[in-house]
């Protein structure tokens, strides 16, 4: 089955830029997704098709992928941005959704 | 505004059964495919079970495959997970979650607040 690995924890400090990275085999290929989870609540998408933004995500949430890690980029971070995000992609070879196992953002 | 409402939660024995439901209100709810994903205590998120626009299509991770059972009625606008032959490991957070799109694949686009499980004797 197709496995996507995030670092524990990413460290940054307030209005620095903090990356997240989701590692999978030729994830390149497909499109990519994360979601932020604030502690007790829903998650909610911020980055879809790689690089998309919904409507109401500020522009400071930004993704990239390509070859065998997709990355997202946090921009001049907040202490609000400290919580857990998870990549997540579909695998068209066993019809299955499949999450990374998610990051915590620590903000210093 | 779309909004997704679980229910159906709480404490069940290990072998027993409950139904999860999830109401659906501010979209099209027979044009999209709906999804559950669960989350045990202090972990991450695991997908469970996706079900077409039309219920036509099917699909369950291996650790439920078997036990849960997915369905949905588009005239109520309601998604259901039936769930027997439950596990202590199947204690999580559900939460029912829209694809935008009629079919699977792609993203979670909206998200219930989630309707807690806890099996345990």
């Amino acid at each position: 089955s197709y496995v996507l690995t995030q670092p524990p924890s990413v460290s940054v400090a307030p209005g620095q830029t903090a990356r997240i990275t989701c590692g999978g085999n030729n994830i390149g290929s497909k499109s990519v997704h994360w979601y932020q989870q604030k502690p007790g609540q829903a998650p909610v998408l911020v980055v879809y098709d790689d690089s998309d933004r919904p409507s109401g995500i500020p522009e400071r949430f930004s993704g990239s992928n390509s070859g065998n890690t997709a990355t997202l980029t946090i921009s001049r971070v907040e202490a609000g941005d400290e919580v857990d995000y998870y990549c997540q992609v579909w695998d068209s070879s066993s019809d299955r959704y499949v999450f990374g196992s998610g990051t915590k953002v620590t903000v210093l | 505004e779309v909004q997704l409402l679980e229910s159906g939660g709480g404490l069940v024995q290990p072998g027993g059964s409950l139904r999860l439901s999830c109401a659906a209100s501010g979209f099209s709810f027979s044009n999209y495919a709906m999804s559950w994903v669960r989350q045990a205590p202090g972990k991450g998120l695991e997908w469970v079970s996706v079900i077409s626009g039309s219920g036509g299509s099917i699909y369950y991770a291996d650790s439920v495959k078997g036990r849960f059972t997915i369905s949905r009625d588009n005239s109520k606008n309601t998604l259901y997970l039936q769930m027997n032959s439950l596990r202590a490991e199947d204690t999580a957070v559900y939460f029912c979650a829209k694809v935008p799109a009629a079919n699977r694949g792609y993203y979670f686009d909206y998200w219930g607040q989630g309707t807690l499980v806890t099996v345990s004797s």
